[in-house]
């Protein structure tokens, strides 16, 4: 099945660079979801990008897809130690047909240096 | 509102043993999902459903069976855990198949 692959797998930055995590897929989305998964504790939904999307901006976060490269980004700016976190993307293939189509990537480890 | 809500949120079983993990969530969402996380590998999708009265099969389905008790709650049972089920499970909820997903804290689950 279709999968989305988070580039890198381990990141680490100084506190207030910013952070940029790529995502790959292979075959056509209706929407691309980026989440964040803190140590020991569930999945946070951060910003969901339909495909006929290009930019999409909360607080300090950005993502942009890019559909002809089957590819999105995920970046914070102004990192902070509390960004520390997984990072994963979720390509979602929903057609209405009954089936799930939502499947995760394993995600980039993203460590804020203080 | 509490979210998503997990029960128990620690278990230690023995091979063979059996037990349910219970998801109820209070954000009036139609549809529920049970995930598992093993280290190392993204979320697999166990079960979902869609809406109250329908599951349907997910990635990794074996070994496990669904009860969507209302459209609050979605249980998980493992009838006869093995030891590959050791991993830590997480229930999630969204208000449409094709929306963002609003997880529970998660059960570690553990088979001796």
């Amino acid at each position: 099945s279709q999968q989305g692959e988070e580039d890198p797998q381990a990141l680490s930055i100084q506190e207030g660079e910013n952070a940029t995590m790529n995502c790959s897929y292979k075959t056509s989305i209706n929407n691309l979801q980026w989440y964040r998964q803190n140590s020991g504790r569930g999945l946070v939904h951060l910003i969901l990008i339909r495909s006929n999307e290009r930019e999409k901006h909360s607080g300090r976060l950005r993502v942009t897809l890019d559909t002809s490269k089957k590819s999105s980004s995920l970046l914070i700016t102004a990192s902070r130690a509390a960004d520390t976190a997984s990072y994963f993307c979720a390509t979602d293939l929903y057609s209405g047909g009954g089936a799930d189509g939502l499947t995760f990537g394993k995600g980039t480890h993203l460590i804020i240096q203080p | 509102n509490a979210g998503v809500t997990q029960t128990p949120k620690f278990q230690v079983l023995k091979t063979g043993q059996s037990m349910t993990l219970q998801c109820a969530q209070d954000m009036n969402h139609n549809s529920m999902y049970w995930y598992r996380q093993d280290p190392g590998m993204g979320l697999r999708l166990i079960y979902y459903s869609a809406s109250e009265g329908t599951t349907d099969k997910g990635e990794v389905p074996n070994g496990y069976n669904v009860s969507r008790l209302n459209k609050r709650e979605f249980s998980l049972r493992l009838e006869s855990a093995a030891p590959s089920q050791t991993s830590v499970y997480f229930c999630a909820s969204s208000e449409l198949l094709a929306g963002g997903r609003l997880f529970g804290p998660g059960t570690r689950l553990t088979v001796l």
